[in-house]
């Protein structure tokens, strides 16, 4: 079965260093989706992505988030200059449809770890 | 705006007993409704979905849950509980003209030998 594949699994940075999160949809979905959960707390919304655009974000995605699909194969995450407080796991999503009708197909995550 | 409440963070029964996790909802329009099983370390999967079909669903895993407009509830059944269904479990909702799923906080299942 196909599946949502992130890299990597575990990203170590230091406070004010940029990080980017690596996510490769599933190959015939046209939406895709950043959620965090920080430790121990509920799934959060960050952006969605649909025809190269950002389609809605939250207000957790401020300008120090970024989404790019470079090629056709690969959508990422970038924060520019990390804070202690975005340290969580970073689940990346996509789906066929609109969520209306679309499950969502998650990856495994990347932990990420600010020091 | 669509948002789902989760009743109980914990809930611990006993192998083979009856599992039941709350989920109740609120939306102004009918929603579509999704549990998800989150396994430790691992992602989310998706256990089964409500989208206007039949009320009762079932999904992966004996799993399966009712549709209740008039109580707003999309609870999680499974008649006999396994050591391998102890994860966490969270409840979501969007809507037809969302682009989001809105997550619950979810409810850390525990089985008992």
């Amino acid at each position: 079965e196909p599946e949502v594949t992130q890299t990597p699994s575990h990203q170590v940075t230091q406070m004010g260093q940029e990080v980017i999160l690596r996510c490769v949809p599933i190959s015939n979905h046209l939406y895709f989706y950043w959620y965090r959960q920080i430790l121990g707390q509920k799934v959060e919304f960050l952006v969605s992505f649909y025809n190269n655009e950002i389609s809605e974000k939250s207000e957790i995605f401020d300008d120090q988030f970024s989404v790019e699909r470079p090629d056709g194969s690969n959508f990422t995450l970038k924060i520019r200059s990390t804070k202690l407080e975005d340290s969580a796991m970073y689940f990346c999503a996509s789906s066929e449809g609109r969520t209306g009708n679309s499950p969502l197909h998650f990856g495994n995550g990347t932990r990420l770890t600010v020091t | 705006a669509q948002s789902v409440t989760q009743l109980g963070s914990h809930v611990s029964v006993s192998e083979g007993a009856l599992v039941l996790l709350r989920c109740n909802y609120s939306s102004s329009v009918p929603p579509y409704l999704f549990w998800y099983v989150q396994y430790p370390n691992q992602g989310l999967q998706l256990l089964l979905k409500y989208t206007s079909a039949a009320t009762l669903v079932k999904g992966i895993n004996g799993f399966e849950a009712e549709f209740k407009k008039s109580e707003t509830s999309f609870h999680l059944t499974k008649p006999s509980a396994h050591m391998s269904d102890a994860a966490e479990y969270f409840c979501a909702v969007s809507d037809i003209t969302g682009n989001q799923f809105y997550f619950g906080t979810g409810t850390s299942l525990t089985v008992i030998p």
